[in-house]
């Protein structure tokens, strides 16, 4: 089993507004990841956790704020956002760190209003 | 740090015809390779990998790529596509031995199917 699984899938916040993102999987994998997607576009790392500990923060604004809870959750919250920061959100899992296979969730379709 | 290339932004087919999605890479250390497909309003989907071994490499929905290190590609390879084939498609590259965690993706390649 290859899955990752992301709520919601379609999401719609204003600029003032608190949400979080929610990201699980089963699979025993040790790193996860948040990227960001806009169309036509390849997906844009955000933040890698490894063993639970956040690894990489590809210089990402404070309003995106990640969270990972155990070894099979992962969060993002979200606060304050902008217009531009409408985008398919993907999460992914990897069974093997550093460097590995990545398997992504289907992604939340998020649009900041 | 490494880089991708796909040398084709856009390629159209006719089905049942042959397909190859071209895919350049560039590392001074030795890497891991990716194609991915993204159908519409999904997330990506893991085609196939390259981690070591045979050069040949078969993956899911019958594409198939080849590593060639000496031209530094990895293009991937379908003898006869179908209209649900139609998706775009990343190639991704990873250094194992830089300890990095990320993947690098290449700009995609939408493969267009025409009945």
């Amino acid at each position: 089993d290859t899955e990752v699984t992301q709520t919601p899938k379609h999401l719609v916040m204003g600029m003032t507004n608190k949400k979080s993102l929610k990201c699980e999987q089963h699979m025993g994998h040790r790193a996860m990841y948040w990227y960001k997607q806009k169309a036509k576009k390849p997906p844009e790392l955000m933040f890698v956790y490894s063993y639970e500990k956040l690894s990489i923060n590809e210089s990402v604004p404070s309003r995106f704020s990640p969270e990972c809870p155990n070894s099979s959750l992962l969060n993002l919250h979200l606060h304050a956002l902008q217009p531009e920061d409408s985008a398919l959100y993907l999460c992914a899992s990897s069974p093997r760190t550093p460097s590995g296979e990545q398997y992504f969730g289907p992604g939340t379709r998020l649009t900041v209003t | 740090a490494q880089s991708v290339t796909q040398l084709d932004s856009q390629v159209p087919v006719f089905e049942e015809a042959p397909v190859e999605l071209r895919c350049n890479y560039s590392s001074s250390v030795s890497v891991y390779l990716f194609w991915y497909v993204q159908y519409p309003n999904q997330g990506l989907q893991l085609l196939l990998k390259y981690l070591s071994g045979s050069t040949l490499v078969k993956g899911i929905n019958g594409f198939e790529a080849e590593f060639n290190k000496s031209q530094t590609s990895f293009h991937l390879r379908k003898p006869s596509v179908h209209i649900s084939d139609t998706a775009e498609y990343f190639c991704a590259v990873s250094a194992p031995q830089g300890g990095s965690e990320k993947l690098v993706f290449g700009k995609g390649t939408k493969l267009t199917v025409n009945p």
